[in-house]
């Protein structure tokens, strides 16, 4: 089946830098989605994908669909302590019933 | 306001015992989705549905059950069959499957 790896599975950061973090898949996709989840709650759309060579911005992040359609990346700019966190990317492959496909998550940690 | 609502948020199960998650949408959506998250593995799918009175197995549907009776309502009930069922379930909905998903609050099984 199809499989996403996400990369890098936590980091650590000081507040203010700037973060990036990407998802490859195995085979190409249709739609690549970006979800943050905080500490004892669900995932929460953040950027949603639907183009190849599509950028999207939402406050400080940065997300985008990569060329190949199997990858995309997202950046956050000059984090704070809120944006803590597991950030998921999803993906979706070609027709109508492919299901979508989570990766592992990263971690993030921000140090004020 | 509309969402997704889990119940409960904390849940033990004895040996031999099944349990019954609820998830509820006011979103008119069609599709629903139930999800396992372990540590350092994501989201798994365990079972979906894209509308009344039908479901299908996601890749780990071993030891779980559902029904969809309601559109609004999509229920997981975790068997005695299932050996480690220690997890956080989420359950998630969509207008139709290719639809981006929302997501509940979810419910940790111990």
């Amino acid at each position: 089946g199809q499989q996403l790896n996400q990369s890098p599975q936590s980091m650590f950061i000081q507040e203010g830098e700037d973060v990036s973090m990407n998802c490859t898949s195995s085979s190409i996709f249709n739609t690549w989605l970006w979800y943050k989840q905080e500490p004892g709650e669900g995932p929460v759309l953040l950027i949603a994908l639907y183009k190849a060579g599509e950028l999207t911005s939402n406050g400080r992040l940065t997300a985008q669909f990569g060329i190949t359609r199997k990858d995309s990346f997202l950046n956050i700019s000059a984090s704070i302590p809120s944006d803590v966190g597991i950030y998921f990317c999803a993906g979706r492959g070609r027709g109508g019933n492919t299901p979508l496909v989570f990766g592992k998550g990263t971690r993030l940690s921000v140090i004020a | 306001d509309g969402g997704i609502t889990q119940s409960p948020k904390y849940l033990f199960r004895k040996e031999g015992q099944n349990v019954t998650l609820s998830c509820e949408q006011n979103l008119n959506h069609d599709a629903m989705y139930w999800y396992r998250q372990d540590p350092g593995q994501g989201l798994r799918l365990i079972y979906y549905s894209q509308i009344v009175n039908d479901f299908q197995k996601g890749d780990i549907a071993e030891g779980y059950s559902v029904s969809r009776e309601k559109k609004e309502s999509f229920p997981l009930t975790v068997t005695s069959a299932q050996k480690n069922p220690t997890a956080f379930y989420l359950c998630a909905s969509s207008r139709d499957r290719g639809d981006s998903q929302h997501f509940g609050d979810g419910t940790r099984l111990s």
